[in-house]
């Protein structure tokens, strides 16, 4: 069974630019949850999408945004870019968002802005 | 704030020694508290998790100790073995936010031979 798969692995853009990342949870899961990881902050909690909507949303600014599709793929969306947002992004996959069903993670997105 | 607070920063143990790290929270709607271990350039993967309606549990050479009253929870790793070497984290997370968790800040743990 493959795991969650996120698209690309690295990133490289530039301050004010937008950014769309990528993720496909594991075949039947339809919980998707997104982490920020950086070395000063590690892992923050961004969004968590069940069914195509947002049931919960981290501190961060609207600069960050998300969607999920029918398919329970999901998308994470990063406007104008800051050096700040430098870091690992993260998503998790889970069957329902119950917390007796594990999260697995992929391997993340890369992002570096230069 | 960081709502979990995790230690050591990192830890270097020997072979076959027993490696320990800490979490404590405030929060005491925080109801389950799983650990994660992280190699470099992947993803974090669950390890063992606890609710807190039990003081430990143990998978393999992995155990978790939980004491609720002190708001303290604990991963023991047996017979550590430098395939253990990885940062592990705790965390957190409570019934009103579905799969929002609390991370601690990790452990970097070596196992040397």
């Amino acid at each position: 069974k493959a795991g969650v798969t996120q698209t690309p692995r690295y990133l490289i853009k530039t301050r004010g630019q937008q950014v769309t990342l990528s993720c496909s949870p594991i075949s039947g899961h339809r919980s998707v949850s997104w982490y920020q990881q950086t070395p000063g902050q590690g892992l923050q909690f961004l969004f968590e999408y069940f069914s195509e909507t947002q049931r919960n949303k981290g501190n961060f600014p609207g600069r960050f945004s998300g969607r999920q599709f029918s398919n329970s793929r999901s998308e994470m969306n990063v406007s104008t870019l800051e050096l700040g947002d430098s870091a690992l992004y993260l998503c998790a996959s889970s069957l329902y968002p119950d917390l007796n069903q594990p999260q697995h993670f992929g391997d993340g997105t890369r992002l570096s802005i230069l | 704030q960081q709502q979990v607070k995790q230690s050591p920063q990192s830890l270097i143990v020997q072979k076959g020694g027993i490696s320990i790290i800490n979490c404590a929270y405030e929060n005491t709607a925080f109801d389950y508290f799983p650990w994660y271990q992280q190699f470099p350039g992947k993803g974090p993967a669950l390890l063992i998790a606890i609710r807190p309606d039990v003081s430990e549990k143990k998978e393999g050479r992995f155990t978790i100790s939980f004491n609720k009253s002190a708001k303290q929870f604990s991963l023991h790793i047996m017979d550590s073995q430098p395939g253990d070497s990885a940062t592990y984290f705790c965390a957190a997370s409570h019934p009103n936010t579905g799969n929002q968790f609390y991370f601690g800040t990790g452990t970097s743990l070596t196992v040397i031979p």
